[in-house]
């Protein structure tokens, strides 16, 4: 079965840098074809994607955020972490990981995000 | 990239069929996805490869996806069915999602 839980803190200040974990199971990220995406959604609002890291180490980024995102990940551990600097208040949100499973249809090769965590919840103050 | 573009919401009566769309230009090149999200709960993959259902998920659900929209249909909508509904779409590099919908059945 395969699970995934994000874990931060729920309270970070403006302009603090937020770090998130996404402990997973129930497969490897060594394992190719897996990935692991960061997604956020502000109260009432939309999903948004934030980045993505793949078995191989390759990572994209949300072209609007990616100054301000890393992701990396401990495969020994099963964790990915996304590190957002410079928090702001429209940064309240709340932050999910999901698996990214490859797939192949139509003689394509594509990706979808079958298994989300929880979510976490974070709100920035000043 | 493009946008993907969703009505806010969508009206159905029990036991009727409800139709949601995802549109941009030529979405129909490209995969879409579709995921309901009920309050307080993460989103859940109803429909994958524009029309495939997820192991567990009714076959009420299913989807198309030609030209420049796609559409996820809800036949013998149900109570339970009533939720945000986004479809998503992807690329190389990047991720994208609709503006969601919600679907109210009453």
């Amino acid at each position: 079965q395969v699970t995934l839980r994000e874990s931060g803190p729920a309270l970070v200040k403006v302009t603090q840098t937020l770090t998130l974990t996404c402990t997973f199971s129930g497969f490897s990220l060594s394992t190719s074809g897996m990935c692991v995406n960061w997604i956020r959604q502000p109260p009432g609002k939309a999903l948004e994607w934030l980045a993505r890291i793949d078995w191989d180490d390759e990572k994209y980024y949300n072209t609007s955020l990616k100054t301000r995102l890393t992701i990396s990940k401990d495969t020994s551990k099963n964790q990915v972490v996304l590190t957002m600097i410079n928090m702001d208040s429209v940064d309240t949100a709340t932050y999910y990981c999901a698996r990214f499973l490859r797939a192949y249809g139509s003689g394509t090769r594509y990706y979808y995000m079958d298994v989300w965590g929880k979510g976490t919840t974070v709100t920035v103050s000043s | 990239s493009y946008e993907l573009t969703q009505p806010p919401s969508v009206s159905v009566s029990p036991g009727q069929t409800a139709s949601i769309t995802c549109s941009a230009d030529k979405l129909g090149d490209d995969f879409v996805f579709w995921y309901q999200q009920k309050p307080g709960q993460s989103p859940v993959l109803v429909i994958y490869q524009d029309s495939r259902r997820p192991s567990g998920i009714p076959e009420r659900f299913s989807g198309s996806n030609s030209g420049n929209t796609a559409t996820l249909t809800i036949s013998g909508t149900q109570v339970m069915d009533e939720a945000d509904y986004y479809c998503q779409a992807w690329d190389t590099s990047t991720v994208l999602f609709g503006g969601g919908t919600k679907l109210t059945v009453l």
